[in-house]
């Protein structure tokens, strides 16, 4: 079973909305952490944010935030306000306590931004 | 220079031949992973490392070996390489700092293409 679904495929957007990718996890274990990452077209990953399970308080980074919701396993990236810049492939993961050799990549939301 | 450094950036093969992935880190982490990229796949972990002497099959490392040369130093190599193991190849880092907390550092990837 897949550890974390990243439902949207792709999603294009015109430039000055707002998107939000989706990201489900599913864990047993009470410690967890939830990672987001950005692939932009060139190609290399970035690390976005990282959250552990005991702390459900949203976070906003500039026009970035995360809305982590345990009761839905859910822990979803909306960007507001969207530039050309934005355009990449996002992957979330999960890294378990138990098992903390081993991150869970979704297989990823490609988002468009159209001038 | 960057943090992981991963050579080839690109090669292209035949079947059947012995290709090594090279990966070197200047971080100081303990900790390194190989992993294959696939369209609609997301990331999938080959085989990692939590230290010189300790060696991880991942989720998917048959037709795989890896070394672990030094602290520094891991690298991927296919035996015999075949046309379904055309990818984008990435290493990676992380600290051993907390139970599956660890943030991922990326190389730039390594794209392989067998013929």
């Amino acid at each position: 079973a897949q550890k974390v679904t990243q439902a949207q495929t792709e999603i294009s957007v015109v430039e000055k909305e707002d998107v939000t990718l989706d990201c489900v996890y599913e864990t047993r274990d009470t410690t967890y952490y939830l990672f987001w990452y950005k692939q932009p077209p060139s190609g290399e990953l970035v690390f976005l944010i990282r959250r552990n399970s005991f702390d459900e308080q949203n976070e906003i980074s500039g026009r970035y935030s995360w809305n982590f919701q345990k009761s839905t396993s859910s822990f979803n990236f909306t960007i507001t306000a969207s530039q050309v810049v934005d355009s990449a492939v996002y992957f979330c993961a999960l890294s378990e306590a138990n098992t903390g050799n081993q991150f869970y990549f979704g297989t990823g939301t490609s988002l468009t931004v159209i001038p | 220079d960057a943090d992981v450094t991963q050579t080839p950036r690109n090669r292209i093969t035949k079947t059947g031949k012995r290709i090594m992935l090279e990966c070197s880190q200047t971080k100081g982490h303990d900790r390194m992973y190989w992993y294959r990229q696939d369209p609609g796949l997301g990331l999938r972990l080959i085989y990692y490392s939590f230290d010189v002497k300790d060696i991880n099959k991942g989720e998917i490392s048959d037709g795989y070996s890896v070394s672990r040369q030094a602290q520094a130093k891991f690298s991927l190599s296919l035996e015999s390489a075949i046309p379904n193991q055309t990818a984008l190849y990435f290493c990676a880092t992380s600290d051993q700092t907390g139970y599956g907390a660890n943030v991922l550092t990326f190389g730039a990837g390594s794209r392989l293409t067998v013929l």
